[in-house]
């Protein structure tokens, strides 16, 4: 079935270091990938979605690239900041199940000064 | 900015109890969805529905109900309360089926069975 792997659960960064988290994923068709962002206490929220025309999403410093080749849609920011501390779920959906999405297992990203 | 409401915010039930979990969307969005979030396992749909008085299974459906009596509400019931159901839950709404619709997310239940 489809799948999402987040490889790292926790991710530790000084500020001001550049930020990448992993996403890579598993389907037989083409999926629209995402990245939400849940901050403590809070509920989860898009923070990015892919393109159908390859051009590369960008929100908040963030930005992120579908690599059809290695199924892979990382998460990159230049420089972290401290408010950039946060639970980040990658995530996919098909055309076929409608709005269903299914999220990897998260990466808690800690900013430390 | 869309508006999805959950209610209670956290609950305490007892091993085999009935638990009813609420969500209200102000959004006339068509998708509602129940979401469970464990660490390291992520969120998981649970069930989710796209029309009144219609729900559809999730990827872990069993132990749980859901009810969908109008396009506002969206209910979560666990008839038998087990210990492995302690979680937060999370019920969201998305507008249309096209597949890059952004899910909107309440605030999360806290459901704790003992």
């Amino acid at each position: 079935g489809d799948s999402v792997t987040q490889t790292e659960g926790l991710v530790t960064l000084t500020e001001g270091l550049p930020v990448m988290l992993n996403c890579t994923y598993q389907s037989t068709y083409s999926p629209f990938l995402f990245w939400y962002v849940q901050h403590l206490n809070e509920a989860p929220k898009l923070l990015l979605k892919s393109f159908t025309d390859n051009k590369r999403p960008e929100h908040q410093g963030f930005h992120a690239t579908l690599h059809k080749s290695s199924s892979s849609f990382h998460l990159q920011k230049s420089s972290a900041q401290l408010s950039d501390s946060a639970l980040y779920y990658c995530a996919l959906s098909l055309a076929h199940a409608g709005a269903k999405l299914t999220f990897g297992g998260g990466t808690r990203l800690t900013v430390r000064p | 900015e869309a508006a999805v409401t959950q209610s209670p915010r956290s609950k305490v039930a007892v091993t085999g109890g009935k638990v009813t979990l609420s969500c209200h969307q102000t959004n006339n969005h068509d998708y509602m969805y129940w979401y469970r979030q464990d660490t390291g396992h992520g969120l998981r749909l649970i069930h989710y529905s796209y029309v009144a008085d219609s729900t559809e299974k999730g990827d872990i459906p069993d132990g749980y109900k859901a009810s969908r009596p109008s396009q506002e509400n969206f209910s979560l019931i666990l008839e038998l309360a087990s210990l492995s159901q302690t979680a937060v839950y999370f019920c969201a709404s998305s507008g249309r089926q096209i597949s890059a619709e952004t899910l909107y997310f309440g605030s999360g239940t806290r459901l704790t069975v003992l």
